[in-house]
């Protein structure tokens, strides 16, 4: 069965630290990958995605993700967080077909 | 464009009771689905609708019917409240381009208690 992990369920960074979020999906085929986050109090709103073409991704607030289909990986990052990062981020994954599989999540929070 | 809306925003219901999580969406997008979202586990898939009149389940349907009458409308039926069913539920359109599902448009949840 098709499943999407997040490394890290809880990340505590400080302002202007550097921010990774790892994604490993388990699907052999081609896939199409998202970032969504969802801050507190919202819903969930698309941070970035990839369907094809370049694997480094630029996403909207400065963040960024990289496809790498050897490791099945497609990561998260922003060079320097702010305290507004403050939320929680779903990889998700659809491996053709209309479903779609969301990881368990990842809480960021950014102490100013 | 009001985008994905949902009703109510909060509900607290007694074990047995039955309800409908209202969802309407106004952007004519062909798919809608309804997730649970509960702590650790993500955002699980409960069903979807690939168009009017068609629906179909998700990861964790039981418990959970749906219809799919209009384009704009995917009320989840909640037949006899238990509760496990204690969770925030989502609804979300998306469309399609070409071969690619796009990403998916949610609404602000239903907040849901059953004592």
């Amino acid at each position: 069965a098709q499943s999407v992990s997040q490394h890290n369920h809880h990340v505590i960074l400080s302002e202007a630290a550097s921010l990774e979020l790892g994604c490993n999906y388990s699907y052999g085929g081609t896939v199409n990958l998202f970032w969504y986050v969802q801050y507190p109090g919202q819903h969930l709103q698309l941070l970035l995605k990839y369907f094809s073409g370049d694997p480094l991704v630029k996403g909207i607030k400065g963040f960024e993700a990289e496809f790498i289909k050897s490791k099945f990986s497609f990561n998260l990052r922003k060079p320097s967080v702010q305290w507004s990062d403050t939320a929680e981020y779903f990889c998700a994954v659809n491996a053709g077909g209309f479903k779609t599989i969301f990881g368990a999540g990842t809480r960021l929070f950014v102490k100013a | 464009n009001a985008g994905v809306t949902q009703t109510p925003k909060f509900q607290v219901l007694k074990t047995g009771q039955s309800m409908t999580l209202q969802c309407a969406q106004d952007m004519n997008h062909e798919y809608m689905s309804w997730y649970r979202q509960d702590p650790g586990m993500g955002l699980r898939l409960i069903h979807y609708s690939v168009g009017a009149g068609i629906t179909d389940q998700g990861e964790v349907p039981n418990g959970y019917n749906v219809s799919r009458s209009t384009t704009e409308d995917f009320p989840l039926r909640l037949l006899s409240a238990a509760p496990s069913q204690t969770s925030v539920y989502f609804c979300a359109s998306s469309y399609r381009t070409g071969g690619d599902y796009n990403e998916q448009f949610f609404g602000p949840g239903t907040r849901l208690t059953v004592l």
